[in-house]
């Protein structure tokens, strides 16, 4: 089955600076690719999405770029504000025609005022 | 409804106990999935459903879990003889259809085995 690992599982920065994520994934045939962002106690909510058939994705201060060579695709926050302050899981669809998405363990992200 | 709705938010269980786990999905949204959701993890995939139908419940951690949709909309995960590694949060989510659609997550039920 799929295998998601992601990194770091704690990033800081200081509020204005960009932000990172990396997310490897092991099965080829994936060809879907959230973000989401779970805040303490709430659920999970999609920020950005990319499938296969790009390579990069913009919304706003918020980028993902993949690498299907690779396999492996990241999330890149600029100008961060405190209210980005929180859990994010990548995740990728289980690919084969198998049902449901493997997300990774999780960065805990920290805004530094 | 606006959202995925789960319910209870909050259940405190004794060991041996079983639970019932309500889902209530986005309507009109063929698919729906359960998820657990155990501290400091990301989520983990328990099982699937499209409709009514069970497609999928190779995440199901033993038998002592189940899943139902029987009129393809709300759904029942139940634990029997909860343990204490059943702690976690039990996260329900759902999409227009199956693949590559954007899966919606609910609140979650925080599930404690004491």
């Amino acid at each position: 089955g799929e295998n998601v690992e992601q990194h770091p599982s704690t990033l800081s920065v200081q509020e204005g600076d960009s932000a990172v994520i990396k997310c490897t994934y092991s099965d080829s045939a994936s060809n879907y690719f959230p973000w989401y962002k779970q805040e303490l106690g709430k659920r999970p909510q999609l920020i950005i999405d990319i499938r296969s058939n790009v390579g990069e994705k913009k919304d706003q201060r918020i980028a993902v770029t993949l690498n299907k060579t690779a396999k492996h695709f990241s999330l890149h926050i600029t100008e961060t504000q405190p209210e980005d302050s929180a859990v994010y899981f990548c995740a990728a669809d289980s690919g084969g025609g198998a049902d449901g998405l493997t997300f990774g363990k999780g960065t805990h992200l920290i805004i530094q005022p | 409804g606006a959202g995925v709705s789960q319910s209870p938010r909050y259940k405190v269980a004794k060991r041996g106990q079983d639970v019932a786990l309500r889902c209530d999905p986005i309507s009109g949204h063929v698919s729906l999935f359960w998820y657990q959701q155990a501290l400091g993890q990301g989520p983990e995939f328990l099982t699937y459903f499209q409709n009514e139908a069970q497609l999928d419940k190779s995440g199901l951690p033993s038998d002592r879990f189940f899943a139902e949709r029987p009129e393809g909309s709300v759904s029942t995960l139940k634990i029997q003889r909860t343990q204490q590694e059943d702690s976690a949060v039990y996260l329900c989510a759902s999409s227009l259809l199956r693949q590559l659609n954007t899966i919606y997550f609910g609140e979650g039920s925080w599930l404690t085995v004491v």
